[in-house]
């Protein structure tokens, strides 16, 4: 069946980078285009941008334009979402998710920001 | 940029009500709306998608409805396993935006 299977959380130190992994599989990786969602605590969805995982070419949002950088592996059907000079405001869970059709997202990954 | 505005952000309800939640979008997007279902610590799962196609799955009590900029969740016979936070999605243009979120308290 298709699923996204996402690395584990994360804790760094203000400054810091972080690379979150998003592994698919159960469908041809490079036919569906993958995209982020940020959710902060307590807070409300936030839409980053997606991959097209046939180009490799990323869109991203206002908010997420600069520091967050999504990248793919073709060979073992993952995309990454990389984003560096941390502040605690990007303590969040972070989740991909398939396609426009929002289904199936991976489990989120926790991302925490302190020091 | 769409727009998506939620309404309510919160209400509460008893276990058998029908309740319904409002998305408005600042412009049309025909029918490309999702609805997700997101309880606390979990993933959020889609309930409907194209406005008002149910998910496999998901139990005939929820329901949607609306084109263009008007769109409806409604939830016909409240159940314990509802309460929750939903949220609504256009994917008509990028960039895609959720509505603010609904969550639905016991009363």
């Amino acid at each position: 069946q298709v699923q996204l299977v996402q690395s584990g959380s994360e804790l760094r130190e203000p400054g810091a980078s972080v690379k979150v992994s998003c592994k698919t599989s159960g469908y041809n990786f490079t036919d569906s285009p993958v995209n982020w969602v940020r959710q902060a605590p307590g807070q409300g969805l936030e839409w980053m941008g997606y991959i097209n995982t046939k180009t490799g070419k990323a869109f991203y949002a206002q908010g997420f334009l600069g520091r967050f950088v999504f990248s793919m592996d073709t060979a073992v059907s993952t995309t990454h979402l990389h984003f560096s000079s941390l502040q605690a405001e990007d303590t969040a869970t972070y989740y991909c998710a398939k396609d426009s059709w929002f289904d199936p997202w991976g489990q989120g990954t926790l991302v925490t920001v302190s020091s | 940029d769409i727009q998506m505005t939620q309404s309510p952000s919160a209400m509460s309800a008893s276990v058998g009500d029908r309740v319904t939640i409002t998305c408005r979008a600042s412009q049309g997007i025909y029918n490309h709306l999702i609805w997700f279902q997101q309880k606390p610590g979990k993933v959020p799962k889609r309930l409907i998608y194209l406005a008002s196609t149910l998910q496999s799955g998901v139990p005939s009590r929820f329901s949607g409805s609306g084109f263009g900029t008007e769109f409806t969740l409604t939830i016909s016979s409240l159940q314990p396993e509802d309460f929750a936070t939903y949220y609504c999605l256009q994917q008509m243009s990028y960039p895609y935006t959720f509505g603010q979120g609904t969550k639905l308290e016991i009363q």
